[in-house]
């Protein structure tokens, strides 16, 4: 595609249930990465796939958070149980080779999610 | 990856003045930089990057310096105009590693 997308662009949902995130980056991308923008404030790495595996998930707040990547393309992140203080925007980027320390991270609009 | 200040600082200059923003980064094997810019609602867009083994380089109304001896980054826009105002950040890749820096907002005052 021509850019990272991301669906939904908003998602309201109530605390307790389970929200899927998605993100189509651009075709062809090695490397996919999650992140969480909390309001005002920076971005916070969450998790890192190199083609469907993730070398780095250290990022990740909890166990309540998982994210999968099938066939190299399309990744969900997964939000099991939400609480209050998951509501951010989280931003997808994908970048060709997923060689870290040299590749350009191209980011998608992002997931505004609420929990009410 | 982990992200460096979550507490964004301002910067307020008068439209065509020249802006410089700031990004200290910690991880000194580092050697890849980027700057992205960040515009209410939207994703980053990428503007400008730089390899360690350069000090400076130009784009567009917008020059990157690099001191590798501080690890200090900086983005200076010249004749900044409304469309800038946004927020800033620095990207720092290492090996296997990516770490952000503090995001600055930009307000340009017409």
């Amino acid at each position: 595609g021509a850019g990272v997308s991301q669906s939904p662009s908003n998602k309201v949902t109530e605390k307790g249930k389970d929200v899927e995130l998605r993100c189509d980056p651009i075709s062809g991308h090695t490397a996919l990465y999650w992140y969480r923008q909390s309001l005002g404030q920076g971005l916070e790495f969450l998790i890192y796939f190199q083609g469907n595996s993730a070398p780095d998930k250290s990022g990740l707040p909890s166990d309540r958070f998982s994210a999968e990547r099938t066939g190299g393309s399309v990744s969900t992140l997964t939000i099991q149980r939400t609480q209050q203080e998951d509501s951010a925007v989280y931003l997808c980027a994908s970048s060709a080779r997923g060689m870290l320390s040299t590749d350009t991270q191209y980011f998608g609009p992002g997931t505004r999610l609420t929990v009410l | 990856g982990e992200s460096v200040g979550l507490h964004l600082p301002t910067l307020s200059v008068q439209e065509d003045d020249n802006s410089i923003i700031n990004c200290a980064y910690s991880n000194s094997a580092s050697d890849y930089f980027i700057w992205y810019k960040q515009e209410s609602g939207k994703g980053p867009q990428f503007i400008i990057d730089i390899r360690s083994n350069m000090d400076k380089r130009q784009g567009q109304r917008v020059t990157v310096l690099l001191n590798k001896t501080v690890k200090h980054l900086s983005l200076q826009i010249a004749a900044t105009q409304p469309g800038d105002s946004a927020v800033y950040f620095c990207l720092s890749g290492g090996y296997q590693k990516v770490t952000f820096g503090t995001g600055t907002k930009l307000q340009v005052i017409p």
